[in-house]
């Protein structure tokens, strides 16, 4: 299994640019999370799916941030303006039922 | 609510010697508690969990926790550490009384663990 994959890795944008994170979960998983970690506020849960429905979305920032998943198979986090202060690694997780199971992260710099 | 502290940002401990990461914890039904590891510039691994049963549960890489319900604890621990195990340590709860759509996690805010050669 090639586990949770998240696409591009890094990321370099301009303030007000859009910005679109893609993530593909662990075939089979039925919940998809995602996160964003800094060093000031560390790990934050932005919003999560359990069977493609949105089931909470009060850890995204504002209206600029949106997230879907179209399918089972896929997902992507949207961010639109940016601001230097979305600077941040962002993960996607995938779980089956109790654990989660983290991607690699994408890594963004809004200049 | 739930919450998880973990009360040291830093732990260092010297190779060969056992070694403790705390954390606490605080739910409203039975704890589902997590350990993650982080390496550098990479994503959270899975370690261990308790969900049910013995209090003492194994993971990955040798690591064992305590599951210590009057503490309201889930302390990670090694008998023997390594350099390698030098990362960022997350523990993690999520309430057991949630249905089938609540598989949220709250993650304490990380313990550095380092291990000197």
């Amino acid at each position: 299994d090639a586990g949770v994959i998240q696409s591009p890795r890094h990321e370099v944008t301009e303030m007000g640019q859009e910005v679109t994170l893609r993530c593909k979960p662990i075939s089979g998983h039925n919940s998809l999370f995602w996160y964003r970690q800094t060093m000031m506020r560390g790990l934050e849960l932005l919003i999560y799916f359990n069977n493609n429905v949105p089931i909470d979305d009060s850890g995204m920032p504002e209206d600029r941030f949106s997230a879907k998943m179209p399918n089972a198979s896929f997902s992507t986090l949207k961010i639109q303006p940016s601001e230097p202060r979305d600077s941040a690694v962002y993960f996607c997780a995938s779980s089956p039922g109790e654990t989660q199971y983290f991607g690699p992260g994408t890594r963004l710099l809004v200049l | 609510a739930q919450s998880v502290a973990q009360p040291e940002d830093q732990v260092n401990v010297a190779e060969g010697n056992p070694l403790t990461v705390k954390c606490t914890y605080s739910v409203s039904g039975n704890p589902y508690l997590f350990w993650y590891v982080q390496y550098p510039n990479r994503g959270l691994q899975f370690l261990l969990k308790y969900i049910t049963g013995d209090n003492l549960v194994k993971g990955s890489y040798g690591f064992e926790a305590e599951f210590n319900k009057s503490q309201t604890s889930f302390h990670l621990k090694k008998p023997s550490a390594l350099v390698s195990d030098s990362a960022l340590y997350f523990c993690a709860v999520r309430d057991g009384l949630g249905g089938a759509g609540s598989y949220q996690l709250t993650f304490g805010k990380g313990t550095k663990l380092s291990v000197i050669p």
